[in-house]
């Protein structure tokens, strides 16, 4: 069994700002993990997915995150926000093997301040 | 390619009524993810299915609630005798099969129960 925590469920970031979401996981076994961005009444868009190799993993819209195994962290960071990632971002978590569902954490709402 | 398409995006039940919810995963795809998003809470899963199968239904509740992914046509939540808590917002996700990461998510529907 899995569990993901992230444990800011608010971030308010002024425009062209560094941010980092913060995601925790805890797993008996290696997991692959992801990032996942949530806009308002939308479905969820996958941002970035760790499944081996480079610990740093890029994604879409300029978001990266760094997998971190011995803190058992796979936070999420972008080096300038704009008022379009004012979104709900979700990190989830799936074992590495057999079964395919994904356990999510609560979600971090972000909002850029013009 | 279309995406995920869940039908219908938003569906209000009186209490004591049945709800039915849709999902036609994209072109290719033969497993089918539901979640459930509570208010404030973050996305958890509910049931895994493949064409003809359940493969997992360890997040169904054990009353009420039932999936089914037929040969042809869409997959089906079926929600018996709604009740106030039942109202979330309810997440179908596709991917091609096992081998493959990530999931792909519908827009979803918001259930609302009177």
């Amino acid at each position: 069994a899995q569990s993901v925590t992230q444990l800011d469920s608010q971030v308010p970031v002024f425009e062209e700002a560094p941010v980092e979401l913060r995601c925790n996981y805890s797993s008996s076994v290696s997991v692959y993990l992801f990032w996942y961005v949530q806009y308002p009444n939308q479905g969820l868009q996958l941002l970035l997915k760790y499944l081996s190799g480079s610990t740093l993993v890029k994604g879409i819209n300029g978001f990266e995150a760094e997998f971190n195994k011995s803190q058992t962290s796979f936070h999420l960071r972008k080096p300038s926000v704009h008022i379009s990632d004012t979104a709900e971002y979700f990190c989830a978590a799936r074992n590495n093997f057999g079964n395919e569902k994904l356990t999510f954490g609560t979600g971090t709402r972000l909002t850029i301040i013009p | 390619n279309a995406g995920v398409m869940q039908n219908p995006r938003h569906l209000v039940r009186r209490r004591g009524q049945e709800a039915r919810l849709r999902c036609s995963p994209m072109k290719g795809h033969s497993h089918v993810y539901w979640y459930r998003q509570l208010p404030e809470e973050g996305l958890k899963f509910m049931v895994y299915l493949q064409k003809e199968n359940i493969i997992d239904e360890s997040g169904m509740p054990k009353e009420r609630f039932s999936a089914e992914f037929p040969k042809e046509g869409p997959s089906i939540l079926r929600i018996q005798q709604v009740v106030r808590g039942d109202s979330a917002a309810y997440f179908c996700a596709s991917s091609p099969g096992k081998t493959y990461y990530e999931q792909y998510f519908g827009p979803g529907t918001r259930l609302t129960v009177t």
